[in-house]
């Protein structure tokens, strides 16, 4: 199967709602990095973990490299939260970094 | 803020045509990497590097070539390009255990 696994592949919250976003690693990967794409096409790096969890204001992530997952949390959603989140993590043994498909995540009024 | 610059921003050619994507970091990272991006498909690997003279082959290589001229330098080649070849690039880099950067990006039409 695919190496990353990413869901939802669409979201739609209304303002001031959470949400997560999940990806799930078909092996175990040595890092995982998180990417806000805005509307002008825009890469932005929002996490990168090697292991544990990180918080940034409104979003919070986990990477579990044993259980082969990791996770972004939206708390609070709003309007400039609207994108295309993709995860991105590290083979261990090739240098290679793996997308997942991303999450079109649309926040409403 | 390590920086990693792509050119040209924008490029149109004709299906045959001739076209290299040039991309330049100035962060002495070894990694540089070249992705394409469709609707649908997320980043998809189309070749990568270790360092200067240094190539490997990502997911979707066919109809590219990549080169690594220097530690700073990696092109992307399409000799005869298609309009399956129309798509957004990107170009990145990185340190080893390091996280990647990644330039504006480079959005390209075959006609």
């Amino acid at each position: 199967g695919m190496p990353v696994e990413q869901n939802p592949p669409a979201l739609s919250l209304y303002e001031g709602a959470d949400s997560g976003l999940r990806c799930n690693f078909s092996t175990t990967m040595k890092s995982v990095q998180w990417f806000q794409q805005n509307h002008r096409g825009r890469l932005i790096t929002l996490f990168y973990l090697a292991q544990g969890t990180k918080e940034n204001g409104r979003l919070k992530s986990t990477f579990n490299s044993k259980e082969r997952y990791s996770t972004l949390h939206i708390k609070d959603a709003q309007l400039e939260d609207s994108g295309t989140y993709f995860c991105a993590a590290e083979g261990n043994n090739n240098n290679r970094i793996f997308f997942g498909d991303g999450t079109q995540l649309v926040v409403k009024p | 803020e390590a920086a990693v610059t792509q050119s040209p921003r924008n490029k149109v050619t004709v299906t045959g045509g001739n076209v290299t994507l040039s991309c330049r970091q100035t962060n002495s990272h070894n990694y540089m990497y070249w992705y394409r991006q469709d609707t649908g498909h997320g980043l998809r690997l189309i070749h990568y590097s270790y360092g200067a003279g240094n190539l490997q082959i990502g997911d979707v290589p066919d109809g590219y070539k990549a080169t690594r001229t220097t530690q700073e330098d990696f092109f992307l080649l399409l000799e005869l390009a298609s309009p399956s070849q129309t798509s957004l690039y990107f170009c990145a880099s990185r340190g080893a255990n390091e996280r990647l950067f990644f330039g504006h990006g480079t959005k390209l039409s075959v006609l």
